[in-house]
């Protein structure tokens, strides 16, 4: 079986500063992790993925995630915050035998200007 | 190129109708798959395709639901005597698929389903 955990609903930070977003994840096997962000009234964006290979990622509009395999967690990260990053973010798992994206509850960012 | 495309993008149906959702993927993605989004909440597989393989219907929450897909293209997922728990905004998504790699999945904007 796989999970992932948001275990913040809502973050808040003031433009300019670093953000992070939580995730924390199990899987039975080795983690296949993914970021998405969700505008209002529009699909998932894809923002950055870990399959293999160095720990932190970069991905879509200066995002960044840091893969750590002994705390199982893949923080979303990015050094200077937007106001147009405010949005609805989701981490998702899968392990290599399962197809499905397993989706964390998502966390509501807010940047104020 | 055209992203994954869904229809219709808003849907009101009766309590008791049957409803049907359309999901064009990205044209050669041989991995489909729809998921649901209740209000405020995550995402819930429902069903995964993949080339001719049997369909993963794992997620499909009642026999009310089902899916077809014909080939790599289009799919229909079909909601029989809708209930109102059956709000929710329904999201296709798709992906290259090969063995031993794995791709991101591409979502589409999602069709609302409201059963009033």
């Amino acid at each position: 079986a796989q999970s992932v955990a948001q275990p913040e609903d809502q973050v808040n930070v003031a433009e300019g500063n670093p953000l992070t977003v939580k995730c924390t994840y199990s899987v039975s096997g080795n983690p296949y992790l993914f970021w998405y962000v969700q505008y209002p009234n529009r699909g998932l964006q894809f923002l950055l993925k870990y399959i293999t290979g160095d720990n932190l990622v970069k991905g879509s509009y200066g995002f960044e995630a840091e893969f750590n395999k002994s705390q199982t967690s893949f923080h979303l990260k990015k050094p200077s915050a937007l106001v147009s990053d405010s949005a609805l973010y989701f981490c998702a798992v899968r392990d290599g035998s399962a197809r499905q994206l397993t989706f964390g509850s998502g966390t509501q960012l807010t940047v104020l200007p | 190129g055209a992203g994954v495309s869904q229809s219709p993008s808003n849907k009101v149906t009766e309590k008791g109708k049957d409803v049907e959702l359309r999901c064009d993927p990205i044209s050669g993605h041989t991995a489909l798959y729809w998921y649901r989004q209740r209000l405020g909440q995550g995402l819930e597989f429902l069903i995964y395709f993949q080339g001719n393989s049997a369909p993963d219907k794992s997620g499909l929450p009642s026999d009310r639901f089902s899916a077809e897909r014909t080939g790599e293209s289009v799919s229909t997922l079909t909601i029989q005597r809708t209930q109102q728990e059956d709000s929710a905004v329904y999201l296709c998504a798709s992906s290259l698929e090969a063995s031993g790699r794995s791709y991101e999945q591409y979502f589409g904007p999602g069709t609302r389903l409201t059963v009033t």
